[in-house]
């Protein structure tokens, strides 16, 4: 089945460590995103890629980046990961021109 | 200030009971969307409305546009314990990039 896939479902990591989220798709979709969900809230948009164009949300902290090495994976790099960082990340494809976006389970940062 | 306001935010019924939640706001769109988010996983998209006043039903959710396109209503028949989740509303805004509301977040109790 096509989908969304992200590793690991569970990270944990210590205040400051680099840490590395990885989202992969097999639906050929040109268009990738990242979110990040906090408890109880809803997700916010960090940064998509439309093919290679990176497109920063002007609140996205600095800390926070991405690389798209190919159409089919996306990562998500936290250079110094604070306790405030710890959150859902949701990773997200859609095809440009549609308004469906098809999401990946997560991953759930933990920062000690 | 939020785009989209989603009431109630938490909302316990019993299995059987009916419901309806919201997504208001002050802004015209010319669509919106209706997730759910199951714990531990990511959205899933319901429905997308598009027209005033147009009303989808998906088995026993009925989703409900408004006439001027501002807010949007869920409401589900015959509550079951599956139908448990987080009910997001979200609009896309500029290029692709969609905005949710904060959610309901909805239990059924058996």
């Amino acid at each position: 089945d096509a989908m969304v896939i992200q590793n690991p479902r569970y990270q944990v990591t210590q205040f400051g460590k680099p840490v590395t989220l990885s989202c992969s798709q097999t639906l050929n979709h040109n268009v990738m995103y990242w979110y990040q969900q906090k408890s109880s809230q809803a997700p916010k948009l960090l940064f998509h890629y439309y093919d290679k164009d990176f497109n920063n949300e002007a609140d996205t902290p600095d800390n926070f980046q991405s690389r798209r090495p190919n159409t089919s994976f996306c990562f998500l790099d936290i250079r110094s990961p604070g306790l405030g960082d710890a959150a859902m990340y949701l990773c997200a494809t859609s095809r440009v021109g549609t308004d469906t976006q098809y999401f990946g389970p997560g991953t759930r940062l933990t920062v000690l | 200030t939020q785009l989209l306001e989603q009431s109630p935010q938490f909302l316990s019924i019993q299995e059987g009971e009916n419901l309806t939640v919201y997504c208001n706001s002050s802004s015209v769109f010319s669509s919106l969307q209706w997730y759910r988010q199951e714990p531990g996983e990511g959205p899933v998209l319901l429905v997308t409305v598009v027209t005033g006043g147009e009303v989808k039903k998906l088995k026993r959710l009925t989703f409900q546009f408004g006439d001027a396109r501002k807010d949007s209503s869920l409401h589900i028949t015959a509550a079951q314990p599956g139908d448990t989740g987080l009910y997001l509303c979200a609009v896309i805004q500029g290029a692709q990039k969609l905005v949710f509301g904060q959610g309901t977040r909805l239990t059924i109790n058996p």
